[in-house]
């Protein structure tokens, strides 16, 4: 089975930290994606990666960096935490070579999500 | 217009009836749709791709119409435990990457 680890599942953090969210997958996947869902708001992509040490903004990178330098790994970094960054954040994963998304070889699977508070 | 569109929720309905989700995209070079579910506080999963031939699996028929830029989940005797949210996706083609873009979801309720 595929399985998309996302290491910290509840944090509660002060504004002004610096955040780490991790994300491992397990299944050699050339795509690693991070979104954050809010009520109301639906999914949203922070920033997304084609490959080791490659990365692309989505629609709302800011406040946010990532980091992938292996190629299974893909982290989320709040360099500073503020109170709008209050968030459920979903690390999913894909094949690449093709369309990002559900076709039979790039269906995309996603982590169990860390929710995130900072007060 | 906002980029993926569905129908608000949530919908309320008694087992065994049958519920139909509509979904209107925005992008025309949009390449490929789905559904995904999610239940409470877990993450969203694939429950189907939409072809354009229309596509069924068991109780669940998923149709898109490309003219209409329009796709739909429908739902046959619907069970207990297809109470979820029920997200459309599309994935569109940009500067050689292709992402997704999700609705906001519509929640289903069955009730006994």
């Amino acid at each position: 089975d595929v399985k998309v680890t996302q290491s910290s599942r509840y944090l509660v953090k002060r504004t002004g930290e610096k955040v780490f969210l991790e994300c491992v997958q397990d299944m050699d996947h050339e795509n690693m994606f991070w979104y954050r869902q809010d009520p109301g708001l639906g999914l949203r992509l922070i920033y997304f990666s084609y490959d080791v040490k490659m990365k692309e903004k989505g629609d709302i990178p800011e406040g946010y960096s990532v980091s992938r330098e292996k190629k299974e790994r893909f982290s989320l970094i709040l360099e500073s935490a503020s109170t709008n960054q209050t968030s459920m954040y979903l690390c999913a994963s894909s094949r690449g070579g093709g369309l990002a998304g559900g076709s039979s070889g790039n269906t995309i699977y996603f982590g169990e999500g860390s929710w995130l508070t900072v007060v | 217009r906002k980029e993926v569109e569905q129908d608000p929720g949530p919908f309320n309905v008694p087992e065994g009836a049958t519920v139909a989700f509509n979904c209107t995209y925005s992008n025309s070079a949009s390449q490929s749709f789905f559904w995904y579910r999610q239940d409470c506080r877990k993450e969203p999963k694939l429950l189907m791709s939409v072809y354009s031939s229309g596509n069924e699996d068991g109780r669940f028929t998923a149709q898109l119409n490309r003219a209409s830029q329009y796709i739909s989940l429908l739902i046959r005797d619907s069970k207990l435990s297809d109470s979820a949210t029920y997200l459309c996706v599309v994935s569109s083609h940009n500067s050689g990457y292709s992402t997704l873009t999700f609705g906001k979801g519509t929640m289903l309720l069955v009730s006994p």
